[in-house]
């Protein structure tokens, strides 16, 4: 079955400092793989996303991820984080069902906490 | 672009009550999903509507609890005589009918069992 492990549950970092949140999963095809941020008591918003093709991908935010299938590794990156970016940040990754639709198989989260 | 919607965004039960959550998703979209958030975890997969129809449903949803999607619009998600350990986050997510789609999130029911 598939699984997807944060290893980090709590990350705290200084304001402009860079970030890598740490993401592995476990699936045995071709992994869909997403991270999402959720601010307390707020749904979740999509930051990104990895189907194929380039494995460094872009979002929103000025965050990126980079998929490495030798790894099983799909981390979040930003260059310098802002005040705005204390949240909780969920990997997960996508199990196709019938009619193409997705079943989501989220991380436990991880928990960013910014210094001034 | 209203996004999903649900509705409350808390109850307080009493253990044994029934309660009754609405969600709301984007209108074009035929997925509606079902997940539940307890305090420290991430999401769980609970279960999924393709228009009307209901497609799959986690051996987390007991029989305690019932999903609808009546006109392949709202979904209402229904636990009956809860139980303290129904205490969560229920999240619904909606997506368009396409192989590899996104999942739009609502801001999810909080259900506090007391």
């Amino acid at each position: 079955a598939q699984s997807v492990t944060q290893p980090d549950i709590h990350i705290t970092v200084s304001e402009g400092a860079s970030l890598e949140l740490r993401c592995n999963y476990s699936y045995g095809a071709t992994p869909y793989l997403f991270w999402y941020v959720q601010s307390p008591g707020q749904g979740l918003q999509l930051l990104l996303k990895y189907f194929s093709g380039d494995t460094l991908v872009q979002g929103i935010k000025g965050f990126e991820a980079e998929f490495k299938r030798s790894q099983s590794s799909f981390n979040l990156r930003k260059p310098s984080v802002h005040w705005s970016d204390a949240a909780e940040y969920f990997c997960a990754v996508g199990n196709l069902r019938r009619q193409g639709a997705q079943k989501l198989v989220f991380g436990q989260g991880t928990r960013l906490t910014i210094n001034p | 672009d209203t996004g999903v919607s649900q509705d409350p965004r808390h109850k307080i039960t009493k253990r044994g009550q029934n309660v009754t959550f609405r969600c709301d998703p984007i209108s074009e979209h035929n997925r509606l999903y079902w997940y539940r958030q307890t305090l420290g975890q991430g999401p769980e997969f609970l279960t999924y509507f393709q228009n009307e129809a209901q497609l799959e449903k986690s051996r987390l949803l007991s029989d305690r609890f019932s999903a609808e999607r009546p006109k392949g619009s709202f979904s209402t998600l229904e636990i009956q005589r809860t139980e303290q350990g129904d205490s969560a986050m229920y999240l619904c997510a909606s997506s368009f009918l396409q192989t590899y789609n996104e999942q739009f999130f609502g801001p999810g029911t909080r259900l506090t069992v007391l």
